[in-house]
């Protein structure tokens, strides 16, 4: 089945930490994949998304992903987490034809001071 | 602010009633999507309009249901409510018909409350 998979429902890194949040999906296409981040009470805001131009993404807010076809990965990393960074991160995926976008469970992000 | 509006914010019913969110997407969006977030479900998709038609439907029950009006707002209606469809919904929009390029912006959702 078509999926999205994220590793880890809460992350807690130091503040100036490296952040890294895990995605991997399930398709039989080259899907195309995104990173949403939901701040508290608030809706979701797109990050990056990878459409197949090129394999390392740049994002908002200094955020990053690379597309491993070998590992069918998309994880996000930021080299210094900040205290702004606190909030719930999605990785989604559009695996076919048609808008549907397909969300993983989600990933909590804790900065500690 | 990503330009899509929702209205309410908040919205607390009772059981057996029947309510309606409201969705205005960003200006030049023809699609429409619908998500609905709830803690044991996650984030799930339930139906996309374009330019007024339906175009794709997920996990939508058949006591839920929704259109997309002539001015392109969408509306979307939860009746014979149940504990269980209390969740964050949320609506997004896009430029084209929801091919797979095509970005979804997110409005700030409306917090279903079914008591």
């Amino acid at each position: 089945a078509q999926s999205v998979t994220q590793l880890g429902s809460h992350v807690s890194v130091s503040e100036g930490a490296l952040v890294l949040l895990r995605c991997n999906y399930s398709s039989s296409v080259p899907p195309y994949l995104f990173w949403y981040v939901q701040y508290p009470n608030q809706g979701l805001q797109l990050l990056l998304k990878y459409t197949s131009a090129a394999t390392l993404v740049k994002g908002i807010n200094g955020f990053e992903a690379e597309f491993k076809k070998s590992e069918t990965s998309f994880h996000l990393t930021k080299p210094s987490a900040h205290m702004s960074d606190a909030a719930e991160y999605f990785c989604a995926a559009i695996l076919n034809q048609g808008g549907k976008l397909i969300f993983g469970q989600g990933t909590e992000l804790s900065v500690k001071p | 602010d990503s330009g899509v509006t929702q209205t309410p914010k908040h919205l607390i019913t009772a059981t057996g009633q029947r309510v309606t969110l409201r969705c205005s997407p960003r200006s030049g969006d023809l699609s429409v999507y619908w998500y609905q977030q709830s803690l044991d479900q996650g984030l799930q998709f339930l139906i996309q309009y374009y330019n007024g038609e339906e175009r794709a439907k997920g996990n939508i029950l058949e006591r839920f249901s929704a259109q997309q009006f002539p001015d392109l707002h969408s509306e979307l209606n939860l009746s014979s409510l149940e504990l269980g469809d209390s969740a964050l919904y949320f609506c997004a929009s896009s430029v084209g018909a929801g091919t797979r390029s095509d970005t979804q912006y997110f409005g700030p959702g409306t917090r279903l409350t079914v008591l």
